[in-house]
């Protein structure tokens, strides 16, 4: 079955530290990967995204996601957090030629301590 | 540039009743979909539509219809609203590409917050 897993729920971490934040995906075909962040009461907004190419994906706000095929993995880092990113952050997967039909992770929220 | 538009951004419904919540997008995109947010389970898909005219079911699409007959609009139809179908509405959409073109990312709205009490 298609499935996205994000295995933290809910992560903490210090101003300045780096953040690194989970997806595991099983998918058959080849996977277009997607990392949205969502702010209290807002919409989505598309951190970065992997169609093909470099597995190392450069986003917005300083976030950059490795692909990596062999672990079925498109992890998220930051190297240094500010308490602006204080989010829910969603990975999610969708099928090359249909980005309308997409499968999401349940999310990860991320504070951020002064 | 408004992007994809939904309205309302608030409603509450009792048991029973009918609505529609409103999207459109001025992107020319093919590709519209309407996914739910609930607490812990992320989003999930409920209808989605490749083009006008052309609709197909998502993950939870029961209690729900979708009606595609312009580029621009894609509406969902509540027919007899139940608790359960408290959430928060999403609806995207994406640029198909075509046969040699990359398609893009799903472009989302603000969102509705429907309460069926």
């Amino acid at each position: 079955a298609q499935s996205v897993t994000q295995p933290d729920i809910h992560i903490t971490v210090s101003e300045g530290a780096s953040l690194e934040l989970r997806c595991n995906y099983s998918y058959g075909a080849t996977p277009y990967l997607f990392w949205y962040v969502q702010s209290p009461g807002q919409g989505l907004q598309l951190l970065l995204k992997y169609f093909s190419g470099d597995t190392l994906v450069q986003g917005i706000k300083g976030f950059e996601a490795e692909f990596k095929r062999s672990q079925s993995s498109f992890n998220l880092r930051k190297p240094s957090v500010h308490w602006s990113d204080a989010a829910e952050y969603f990975c999610a997967v969708g099928r090359s030629g249909n980005t309308g039909k997409l499968i999401f992770g349940q999310g990860t929220t991320l504070q951020v301590k002064p | 540039n408004a992007g994809v538009t939904q309205t309302p951004k608030f409603q509450v419904l009792k048991t029973g009743q009918s609505m529609t919540l409103q999207c459109a997008q001025d992107m020319n995109h093919e590709y519209m979909s309407w996914y739910r947010q609930d607490p812990g389970m992320g989003l999930r898909l409920i209808h989605y539509s490749v083009g006008a005219g052309i609709t197909d079911q998502g993950e939870v699409p029961n209690g729900y219809n979708v009606s595609r007959s312009t580029t621009e609009d894609f509406p969902l139809r509540l027919l007899s609203a139940a608790p359960s179908q408290t959430s928060v509405y999403f609806c995207a959409s994406s640029y198909g590409g075509g046969r040699f073109l990359m398609n893009t990312e799903a472009f989302f709205g603000q969102g509705t917050r429907l309460t069926v009490v």
